[in-house]
């Protein structure tokens, strides 16, 4: 019975490369949300998707960013030319489709640190 | 515009005490609210919640009273235990929004021995 995962849980990246997020969400859930944690503040949502699709960017920065949620295997969020500014806590949660809104259950998170 | 604020970013409490913890919105479409708890290096985990046709909640040493009037919340934690020690985020989801949490600031508890 896992829960949601996430990897990887560290990511260092120079300014400049790629990085890529994975989120396999629990069994069961086709619903992922992103949100991200700067530091000493709270998650803010970034992107919410269903397999397949993207339902909801509208907390996705508009360059460099982008997520896929693809029928096969686990979401990715992917940035691209990253910048320190990027430097922070992403975390994946996940939900069954009906749900009201506490059964959001959210993975480690992987920390990206952008030198 | 931060739709659900923390004001207090710490709170230290002795061990057996009570915890309050505040929460504040602004949005009047709100019609949930959850509290997550957050240990370093780890994801939130749900705590409770409480819907907005309630005014309280309780679930052992964790009660969440909601006032819709002043639109506050508040988490009680009776008696505080040290591995009650982290960091509380309230959130409230937006319906027209998929179900996306909005999430306050956290305020972080440090529960004495």
């Amino acid at each position: 019975n896992a829960g949601v995962m996430q990897n990887p849980r560290h990511l260092v990246r120079r300014r400049g490369q790629e990085a890529r997020l994975r989120c396999s969400p629990m069994k069961g859930h086709s619903h992922v949300y992103w949100y991200r944690q700067l530091p000493e503040e709270g998650l803010k949502f970034m992107v919410y998707l269903q397999k397949e699709n993207i339902i909801d960017e509208s907390g996705m920065p508009k360059e460099r960013f982008s997520a896929e949620f693809p029928k096969e295997g686990p979401s990715i969020l992917r940035i691209q030319q990253v910048v320190r500014g990027d430097s922070a806590a992403y975390f994946c949660a996940s939900s069954r489709p009906g749900t009201g809104g506490h059964e959001q259950y959210f993975g480690p998170g992987t920390r990206l640190t952008v030198t | 515009d931060q739709q659900v604020k923390q004001n207090s970013p710490s709170l230290s409490v002795q061990e057996g005490r009570i915890s309050i913890l505040n929460c504040d919105y602004t949005n009047s479409m709100f019609d949930y609210f959850l509290w997550y708890k957050k240990y370093p290096a780890e994801g939130p985990t749900f705590l409770i919640s409480i819907s907005s046709i309630k005014d309280k909640n309780e679930d052992g040493r964790f009660t969440v009273f909601l006032n819709k009037s002043a639109k506050h919340l508040s988490l009680h934690i009776v008696p505080s235990q040290p591995g009650d020690s982290a960091v509380y985020f309230c959130a409230a989801p937006r319906r027209d929004a998929g179900n996306m949490l909005t999430f306050g600031g956290g305020t972080r508890l440090m529960v004495k021995p």
